[in-house]
């Protein structure tokens, strides 16, 4: 079964400072996600990615995040300056329309374990 | 817009007794429609998916979901409740947009007692 792996499981951080949360998606999943959980909130969506560019992204997505694929097979999501409200469980998510082309499908997002994110 | 609502923030259940949760979506097309469950710092895990077909879905660990359209509704069950099953159950439905979106319900949180 393939799998989305995170690292690290757990950061902690002083708020202000950067931090870089990493992601290996299934690798021949072609779109890209990151979602947050704050801590006993629901799961929400903060941005996906296609073809090196962001396809869409939420309102809490602002000029703090950031998502880049720096080779082929690593998914970053960047906080410039961390405030204390970003501590949360972060779940980087992959996806692939099967067949290769952009219809639906049955496929699944498959979710990775969580990056738990404390700022301080 | 899209959303998911799941009315019960937690349920009680005694171990062996049958459960149902409860999930209601507002999606303009055909949904599709999933629950994940949550154990306490850890990841998602897929319990089953709807796409289409036979409205009763088969999930892992003995749940099963029914889609009913008419009611907007994608309830999860369980016949006999093991203790392990205590954890947190979202109910999701992916919204397309050319790529798959997850919105997730706010969760129910399940105990179980002995």
């Amino acid at each position: 079964e393939p799998e989305v792996t995170q690292t690290p499981s757990h950061q902690v951080t002083q708020m202000g400072q950067e931090v870089i949360l990493r992601c290996v998606p299934i690798s021949n999943h072609l779109y890209f996600y990151w979602y947050r959980q704050i801590l006993g909130q629901k799961v929400e969506f903060l941005v996906s990615f296609y073809n090196n560019e962001i396809s869409e992204k939420s309102e809490i997505f602002d000029d703090q995040f950031s998502v880049e694929r720096p080779d082929g097979s690593n998914f970053t999501l960047k906080i410039r300056s961390t405030k204390l409200e970003d501590s949360a469980m972060y779940f980087c998510a992959s996806w692939a329309p099967s067949g290769g082309a952009k219809t639906r499908s049955t496929d699944t997002q498959y979710f990775g374990p969580g990056t738990r994110l404390t700022v301080l | 817009a899209q959303s998911v609502t799941q009315p019960d923030i937690h349920i009680t259940v005694s171990e062996g007794a049958s459960l149902e949760l409860r999930c209601n979506y507002s999606y303009g097309a055909t949904p599709y429609l999933f629950w994940y469950v949550q154990s306490p710092g850890q990841g998602l895990q897929l319990l089953l998916k709807y796409f289409s077909g036979d409205t009763l879905v088969q999930g892992i660990k003995g749940f099963e979901a029914e889609f009913k359209r008419s009611q907007s509704s994608f309830n999860l069950r369980k016949p006999s409740v093991h203790w392990s099953d205590a954890a947190e159950y979202f109910c999701a439905v992916v919204h397309w947009t050319g790529g798959f979106k997850t919105i997730f319900g706010a969760g129910t949180r399940l105990f179980v007692k002995a």
